[in-house]
């Protein structure tokens, strides 16, 4: 079985500051990874994901995650956050061999302090 | 495409009446997905569709809950009776059968029951 664990309920960062979004997998098989945000009131939509090749992937607007196979992390970063960037973080991941519910993480508020 | 289109946004209900959500996913899509959200819990599966086919629906909670997908275009989650503690966000998602393919998210329906 897959899990998937957000260390961080809630991240704290000051505008313009860098911030990195914990998440961690375990899985006896290989996974896809992604990155969904959830803005206040709005559903979950893909931030970026992991399907294989280059282990950083980036998203449009300025987030990156790097797999990293022998830690199973696949942490997102960012160099300089906006308030517009102030919204719940979910990690998931879906086997690749055949099963294809997304296993999700719990979470991660970021919160962007003035 | 519009996307996932979940109706209503909001329902308000009194503990006891049946409640139904509703879902129309993304035209060509395989898999529907539905989900729970609330502050306790987080992000909770459900139940999932494959081609109209209940595959999984091991996390409906209870008996008072049921889904049905009656075409492709279409699909409901029910709650009868309804009980405050059902007081929750629903969301909607949908996915082709691409294994590497992400979810989408409807906007979701905000559930109180008083």
């Amino acid at each position: 079985a897959q899990s998937v664990t957000q260390l961080d309920s809630q991240v704290p960062v000051f505008e313009e500051a860098p911030v990195e979004l914990r998440c961690n997998y375990s899985s006896s098989v290989s996974v896809y990874l992604f990155w969904y945000v959830q803005y206040p009131n709005q559903g979950l939509q893909l931030l970026l994901k992991y399907l294989s090749g280059s282990t950083l992937v980036k998203s449009i607007n300025g987030f990156e995650a790097e797999f990293n196979k022998s830690q199973t992390s696949f942490h997102l970063r960012k160099p300089s956050v906006h308030i517009s960037d102030t919204a719940e973080y979910f990690c998931a991941v879906t086997r690749i061999d055949s099963n294809y519910q997304l296993i999700w993480g719990a979470g991660t508020k970021l919160i962007i302090k003035p | 495409d519009a996307g996932v289109i979940q109706s209503p946004r909001h329902e308000v209900t009194e503990m006891g009446q049946e409640v139904t959500l509703r879902c129309k996913p993304i035209s060509g899509h395989d898999y529907l997905f539905w989900y729970r959200q609330t502050m306790m819990r987080g992000l909770e599966l459900l139940i999932y569709f494959n081609n109209n086919v209940p595959i999984d629906d091991s996390g409906m909670p209870e008996d008072r809950f049921s889904a049905k997908m009656p075409n492709a275009s279409f699909s409901t989650l029910k709650i009868q009776p309804s009980e405050p503690r059902d007081s929750a966000v629903y969301f909607c998602a949908s996915r082709t059968g691409t294994k590497n393919t992400e979810a989408f998210f409807g906007q979701g329906t905000r559930l109180t029951v008083v």
